[in-house]
C-alpha cells in the first residue's frame, strides 16, 4: 500500500523555524510531484505549495500566504519530501498534510491522490 | 477569501440524491477534484478530473461540470457518507490549487 508519512510536527515559538519531513514508500517517488496542504482547527483546506518531479525541474510554486516563508524540497534518494517552515506566526497553526499528485510528474498540481496522516504544528508562546 | 465557494452545509435523506456545488470562475477552464474529510481523519480523493473515481470509491459518486461550477452528486447517500466535502481547482493563475470552504453533509 502506498504510504505517505509526515513527521516533524510540534509546539514552537512564533518567529522560530520547523521543518517538516514526508516519508514516502510503495511507489517510485521520483515520478511524481508533491504537495503540502494544512488545516487549521476547525477550519478548511489551505493547499501551501507544490514540487514538482525531477524530469520536470523539480521546481516549486507556493500559495501567496507562505511564499518567501515556507520551502519545499526533496531528496529522491531518501523518498522524503520537506517543509521548512520559517518566521512561524500563530496563524500558522494547523495539521499539516503531505499529498502525492493524481498526475504523476507535471508542471503544475492537479489533485492529491493519496495523503499522510498529518502532523500537528502548534505556534505558541 | 477563496476563489471557490461551496454551500457551508447541505443535508440529505438516507438513500436519497445530493448534489454538493462548488462555484469559480477558474471551472470553466480548469477540472475540479473532490475530497471528503470524516472527523479526525486525513481527507480522502473521492472525484478527479472533473468525473474519474479512484479504485474504492462507490460508484454511487460522481463529478460533473458546467460553466462555473462544478458538482460533486451523491447517488443514495448512505449514513457513512456524512463528512465535509472540498472541491479543488486551479486558481486564477493556473499555476496553483485552491480549495473551497467545504461543505458539512449530513445523512438524515
Amino acid at each position: 500500500e502506498v504510504q505517505l508519512v509526515e513527521s516533524g510536527g510540534g509546539l514552537v515559538q512564533p518567529g522560530r523555524s520547523l521543518r517538516l519531513s514526508c516519508t514516502t514508500s510503495r511507489f517510485t517517488f521520483g515520478d511524481y510531484g508533491m504537495s503540502w496542504v494544512r488545516q487549521a482547527p476547525g477550519k478548511g483546506l489551505e493547499w501551501l505549495g507544490f514540487i514538482r518531479s525531477k524530469p520536470y525541474g523539480g521546481t516549486t510554486e507556493y500559495a501567496a500566504s507562505v511564499k518567501g516563508r515556507f520551502t519545499i524540497s526533496r531528496d529522491d534518494s531518501k523518498s522524503i519530501a520537506y517543509l521548512q517552515m520559517n518566521s512561524l506566526e500563530t496563524e500558522d497553526t494547523a495539521i499539516y498534510y503531505c499529498t502525492r499528485d493524481s498526475s504523476g510528474g507535471g508542471w503544475y498540481p492537479e489533485a492529491f491522490d493519496i495523503w499522510g496522516q498529518g502532523t500537528m504544528v502548534t505556534v505558541s508562546s | 477569501s477563496s476563489e471557490l465557494t461551496q454551500d457551508p452545509a447541505v443535508s440529505v435523506a438516507l438513500g436519497q440524491t445530493v448534489r454538493i456545488t462548488c462555484q469559480g470562475d477558474s471551472l470553466r477552464s480548469y477540472y475540479a477534484s473532490w475530497y471528503q474529510q470524516k472527523p479526525g481523519q486525513a481527507p480522502v480523493i473521492v472525484i478527479y478530473n472533473k468525473n474519474n473515481r479512484p479504485s474504492g470509491i462507490p460508484d454511487r459518486f460522481s463529478g460533473s461540470s458546467s460553466g462555473n461550477t462544478a458538482s460533486l452528486t451523491i447517488t443514495g447517500a448512505q449514513a457513512e457518507d456524512e463528512a465535509d466535502y472540498y472541491c479543488c481547482s486551479r486558481d486564477s493563475s493556473g499555476k496553483n490549487l485552491v480549495f473551497g470552504g467545504g461543505t458539512k453533509l449530513t445523512v438524515l
